[in-house]
């Protein structure tokens, strides 16, 4: 079993349409995180999760709603999402806050 | 807010060419670095890293960065490069007082056999 695993991959959705995105680590981590990666712009964080309370949010719209229910699995629930919100969802962990992140495959959203 | 530079958007070297890539950040408090190297169709992989101490660093597949303070600096290296080596690679600084890691825009590398 690979490190961090995402389902699912690849996710089409229309605009009123209300989906999920699942993120696994399975190292032991205590820190989670979500990353956006649109096409020519560096990754940006979303959230970041310690031990189960975020403790980052950077700005971002509220039709993204992460839930952390244990230190394992990490969600990121998309509603009304707007045609600009496609890109790579990337979910990472770490040890620590500190320490490097292990990164997930990536979901590629499409919103039509 | 803190900011990361790569400065060559796209590479493109021949087998056996030496590599440099480009890193500076614009935080001037305690910072740890790492350089990420995604290949194509595969995930984010750590590359190397620096949190302290000799700012020479080696990382996997014979690269290796160093840390220049002065200068903002964590410039990527690697002697002799392989067609093998073509990735996307990403620097990224950890501001150690708001715990927050940001990205460089990436440098796409394509190394021709």
């Amino acid at each position: 079993e690979t490190g961090v695993t995402q389902t699912p991959r690849h996710l089409v959705m229309g605009m009123t349409n209300k989906k999920s995105l699942k993120c696994e680590q399975h190292l032991g981590h205590n820190a989670m995180y979500w990353y956006k990666q649109s096409a020519k712009k560096p990754l940006e964080l979303m959230f970041v999760y310690s031990l189960e309370e975020r403790v980052e949010n950077n700005s971002v719209p509220s039709r993204f709603s992460p839930e952390c229910p244990n230190s394992s699995h990490l969600f990121l629930h998309l509603h009304t999402l707007q045609p600009e919100d496609s890109a790579l969802y990337l979910c990472a962990s770490s040890q620590g806050p500190l320490d490097e992140q292990f990164f997930g495959p990536g979901t590629r959203l499409t919103v039509l | 807010a803190q900011s990361v530079s790569q400065h060559n958007h796209h590479v493109i070297l021949s087998e056996a060419a030496s590599l440099e890539l480009g890193c500076n950040y614009s935080y001037g408090g305690t910072v740890n670095l790492f350089w990420y190297v995604q290949y194509p169709g595969q995930h984010l992989q750590l590359l190397l890293k620096y949190f302290s101490g000799d700012p020479l660093v080696k990382g996997i597949k014979g690269f290796e960065a160093e840390f220049i303070k002065s200068k903002f600096s964590f410039n990527l290296r690697k002697p002799s490069v392989q067609w093998s080596d073509t990735a996307e690679y990403f620097c990224a600084v950890m501001d150690t007082g708001r715990r927050a890691l940001t990205f460089g825009s990436g440098t796409r590398l394509q190394v021709q056999p």
